[in-house]
């Protein structure tokens, strides 16, 4: 298994151009989010899945859109990319809500730069 | 706004010796997980402590819950350089996601 993966893995954006984060997991998890990580700040959600076709906003979702057409994908959209939204974003997946089955796998991350 | 807070923020010791962290939370939780970072990698899980759980260990590791301080703690006994890593809290109130603190980022001397 290759558990989550992460496309790309290293971006440079100018403002304003747009780009789409993939990620893919092959372990049948229902659960899915997107994470960024900045300096100092932790890990922020920015949205989430809990299934296919459903998507929710998390803490920071301003800026990026989501969509979950198959249950192995999970796809974060930057429609005019700013350079507030330079950061490293991690992808990850976890069954859903089941005694034992709380664990998330995390992707190895995606560093976007956006000039 | 973050749920888990890291304390201390960096901490640096030798190797073999214990290093603890701390991680304190504000609503009530389900569970608290911890994970490991290493640099320019994904987080990795170490270890879930449930509500009703006061301590567990896993190896190394040892976890502690106090949910009426609404606290945990993290001891890594021994520790060894490949010990250096960020390590984060994680709490789930059973909202279908977790909320991760900032990390402490330990350092161990070989």
């Amino acid at each position: 298994n290759a558990g989550v993966t992460q496309t790309p893995k290293f971006r440079v954006l100018k403002t304003g151009q747009s780009m789409t984060l993939l990620c893919a997991q092959d372990m049948n998890h229902e659960y899915m989010y997107w994470y960024r990580q900045d300096p100092g700040m932790g890990l922020r959600l920015i949205h989430y899945s809990v299934g296919e076709g459903t998507t929710a906003k998390g803490e920071v979702p301003d800026g990026y859109n989501v969509s979950r057409l198959k249950k192995q994908n999970f796809l974060l959209g930057l429609e005019s990319a700013a350079p507030s939204q330079t950061s490293v974003y991690f992808c990850a997946s976890r069954h859903y809500r089941q005694r034992g089955r709380e664990t998330q796998y995390f992707g190895p991350g995606t560093r976007l730069l956006v000039l | 706004s973050q749920q888990g807070e890291e304390d201390p923020q960096a901490l640096s010791i030798q190797e073999g010796e214990n290093a603890t962290m701390n991680c304190s939370y504000k609503t009530s939780i389900n569970n608290l997980q911890w994970y490991r970072q290493n640099s320019g990698r994904g987080l990795v899980h170490l270890i879930l402590i449930r509500s009703n759980e006061r301590e567990k260990h896993s190896g190394r590791l040892r976890v502690t819950l106090d949910t009426s301080k609404k606290s945990s703690s993290l001891l890594i006994t021994a520790s060894r350089a490949a010990d250096t890593a960020s390590y984060f809290c994680a709490t789930d109130a059973g909202y279908q996601k977790v909320t991760f603190g900032i990390g402490t980022k330990l350092q161990v001397i070989p």
